[in-house]
């Protein structure tokens, strides 16, 4: 079955620095998104890449996706003490689920 | 900017008792979805819901679970019998075409906290 695992699990750095993590999963996929989550909060959507696509932008935000290594990153440019949060992955594949990866912890330091 | 909205916020129920989670959808969406967060563990599916019936459910909605569009603004998860491993975050979603493949919109959760 499908499963995503983001690496590293927790992340630290520094304001203005990038931050970057990435997903890795089992079988083919038709989209992967990326979601955020404060603590204790809900999951909000960040972007969504197609299984066709290689990279995609949205602000400070780039994602790549490599299905040949069934993998995807996520970066975060110029972070932000307001970053800090959980990412975590979501795929999907002719299905309506979404399965999620384990999230990646970031903490971002003023 | 549209939402998802869930209530309770946090709920603390007994053991065995039933529990109703309200869910107000994205207003023009068609498709909506339960996925749950147990403390420190992934989020997981549940159900989707398309056109007053499911669509798709995983092993975890068992009988002890139902949903419902009881009317044309609200959606429902009810627990029967709660047991203690439903203690979780339950999140309702919703997204306006059909698949995962469309941005699915949640809400900020119902923690449900069974004793």
């Amino acid at each position: 079955s499908q499963q995503g695992e983001e690496d590293p699990q927790a992340l630290s750095i520094q304001e203005g620095e990038n931050a970057t993590m990435n997903c890795s999963y089992k079988t083919s996929i038709n989209n992967l998104q990326w979601y955020r989550q404060n603590s204790g909060r809900g999951l909000v959507h960040l972007i969504l890449i197609r299984s066709n696509e290689r990279e995609k932008h949205s602000g400070r935000l780039r994602v790549t996706l490599d299905t040949s290594k069934k993998s995807s990153s996520l970066l975060i440019t110029a972070s932000r003490a307001a970053d800090t949060a959980s990412y975590f992955c979501a795929t999907d594949k002719n299905t309506d689920k979404l399965i999620f990866g384990t999230g990646t912890r970031l903490q971002v330091f003023p | 900017e549209p939402e998802v909205t869930q209530t309770p916020s946090h709920q603390v129920t007994q053991m065995g008792q039933e529990v109703i989670l309200r869910c107000v959808p994205i207003s023009n969406h068609l498709y909506f979805y339960w996925y749950r967060q147990i403390l420190g563990q992934k989020v997981e599916f549940l159900v989707s819901f398309y056109n007053n019936e499911i669509s798709e459910k995983s092993e975890i909605f068992d009988d002890q679970f139902s949903v419902e569009r009881p009317d044309g603004s609200n959606f429902t998860l009810k627990i029967r019998s709660t047991k203690l491993e439903d203690s979780a975050m339950y999140f309702c979603a919703s997204a306006r075409d059909r698949g995962a493949g469309n941005t699915i919109y949640f809400g900020e959760g119902s923690w449900l906290t069974v004793v």
